[in-house]
């Protein structure tokens, strides 16, 4: 069963560094690219960028680039997503995903097909 | 950029009802298109893709159309376990995402 696990809960300051993880298990890790994606409470999916584990190759979103930092450790199948200062407009639940896709002879398919449980992150003073 | 819309935002429907959920793409993606699920307090799960491919596990009282610029995701029977929001994604194979606002389901 194809599983992303990721840590747990943060509470943390205003201008304090903080990385979370997602790990994945049963399957393949370093064949799938991994997503990070940002929900603001009470808000919608927001899509914030992509990490290949082979070679670490990272993509961001316009949006968050130069906001965060998308990371991987293949050695432990485990993608990341950090901050070097926290703002309390950060504040959200983070959902890692797995990117799945293939092409055949009728087209190109895609999708986030596993989805993590969601870390919360909570930035107040 | 190309952006997504999602209509209604939000619809109120009884148990067995047909619903309808749309979503539209400023621009013409073809069938580059993923619907998702999320259950109040959970994380969102994968319905279909490339606009009308059911996934794996998900009922057949799912289903979506449409290319190019409109596409549609229609629950046959409407059941309780499927309160909640309704994402559409667009994507490439360039790895450029981006989510729709998202229709709100619930039970009249």
């Amino acid at each position: 069963e194809v599983q992303l696990v990721q840590s747990g809960a943060e509470v943390k300051k205003p201008g304090e560094s903080l990385k979370i993880s997602c790990q994945g298990s049963g399957y393949s890790f370093t064949s799938y690219w991994i997503a990070w994606v940002r929900q603001m409470p009470g808000k919608g999916l927001e899509y914030m960028g992509i990490i290949y584990p082979v070679d670490s190759d990272a993509r961001y979103s316009p949006a968050f680039q130069g906001q965060v930092t998308i990371s991987v450790d293949k050695s432990i199948n485990t993608a990341y997503l950090q901050w070097s200062s926290l703002k309390a407009s950060d504040t959200a639940m983070y959902y890692c995903a797995r990117h799945r896709d293939y092409s055949d002879f009728t087209g190109y398919y895609a999708s986030f097909d596993s989805w993590g449980q969601g870390t919360l992150l909570i930035v107040s003073s | 950029d190309i952006q997504m819309t999602q209509s209604p935002s939000s619809l109120s429907a009884s148990v067995g009802d047909r619903v309808t959920l749309t979503c539209r793409a400023s621009q013409d993606i073809g069938n580059f298109l993923a619907w998702y699920q999320q259950k109040p307090g959970k994380g969102p799960k994968l319905l279909i893709y490339a606009a009308s491919t059911l996934h794996s596990g998900v009922p057949s009282r799912f289903s979506g159309s449409g290319s190019g610029t409109d596409f549609a995701l229609t629950i046959s029977s409407l059941q309780p376990e499927d309160v909640g929001t309704y994402y559409c994604q667009k994507y490439n194979s360039a790895l450029q995402f981006t989510f729709g606002p998202g229709t709100r389901v619930d039970l009249k």
